[in-house]
């Protein structure tokens, strides 16, 4: 079953920020967020691995709350290369030695100048 | 190097054809992937090969065929496809199967008609 990403679409201005959440009706064992540019292929952001995790690349960070199932990806002082669909993928099962991702529909988010 | 890469970049192909898809790495991962994306949708995997083993097929007709020679390269062929085939094929690589980042090529744009 496919996680849920919130919102579907986001549009902003330089500098400002967005949250983009991802959610599972079942156990998430980890998260993983790839941002993805129209015509390009997917590009690995970060992996958050246990609850409680934060991370944080360039001004981007994320947080992972197991007992919530849900992960949010946290975008601060946007800029206009943040433009992209961005994506959660999750392993769906407790085996993760497999390295089956299932992602999310995608956040479309848009920078203006 | 942390690329992966594809070839073709874009195939036409009619469905009566047999063609193939080719990636390869060159950072030593031991986990490859071939995920399908129509647009505006997020990426579907297909196939998994761990240590040049299939591992995981995600139930894709056997029209699709996929082959690993080498822990470098991995192949997709292709054979009496359907127009709703039509789509980017992505290929990805991660250090091992499980939750590791996963990297993608640039895809294939393949259009059959």
């Amino acid at each position: 079953q496919q996680p849920v990403q919130s919102p579907q679409a986001v549009i902003l201005r330089e500098g400002e920020d967005a949250v983009i959440n991802c959610s599972s009706s079942k156990a998430l064992y980890s998260v993983h967020w790839y941002r993805q540019k129209h015509g390009e292929a997917p590009v690995f952001l970060m992996i958050l691995l246990k609850g409680g995790e934060q991370k944080g690349h360039e001004k981007i960070s994320a947080s992972f709350n197991e007992k919530k199932q849900q992960s949010s990806l946290y975008l601060t002082a946007s800029q206009l290369s943040y433009s992209g669909t961005y994506f959660c993928g999750t392993p769906l099962s407790g085996g993760t030695s497999y390295g089956k991702l299932t992602f999310g529909q995608g956040t479309i988010l848009t920078v203006h100048p | 190097d942390t690329e992966v890469t594809q070839t073709p970049k874009h195939l036409v192909m009619g469905m009566t054809n047999k063609k193939s898809l080719k990636c390869e790495q060159h950072m030593g991962h031991r986990a490859m992937y071939w995920y399908k994306q129509k647009a505006k949708k997020p990426p579907e995997l297909m196939f998994v090969y761990s240590y040049e083993k299939l591992s995981i097929n995600e139930s894709v007709p056997s029209r699709f065929s996929p082959e690993c020679p080498n822990s470098s390269l991995l192949n997709l062929h292709l054979h009496a496809l359907q127009p709703e085939d039509s789509a980017l094929y992505l290929c990805a690589s991660s250090q091992r199967p499980g939750s590791y980042e996963q990297y993608f090529g640039p895809g294939t744009r393949l259009t059959v008609t």
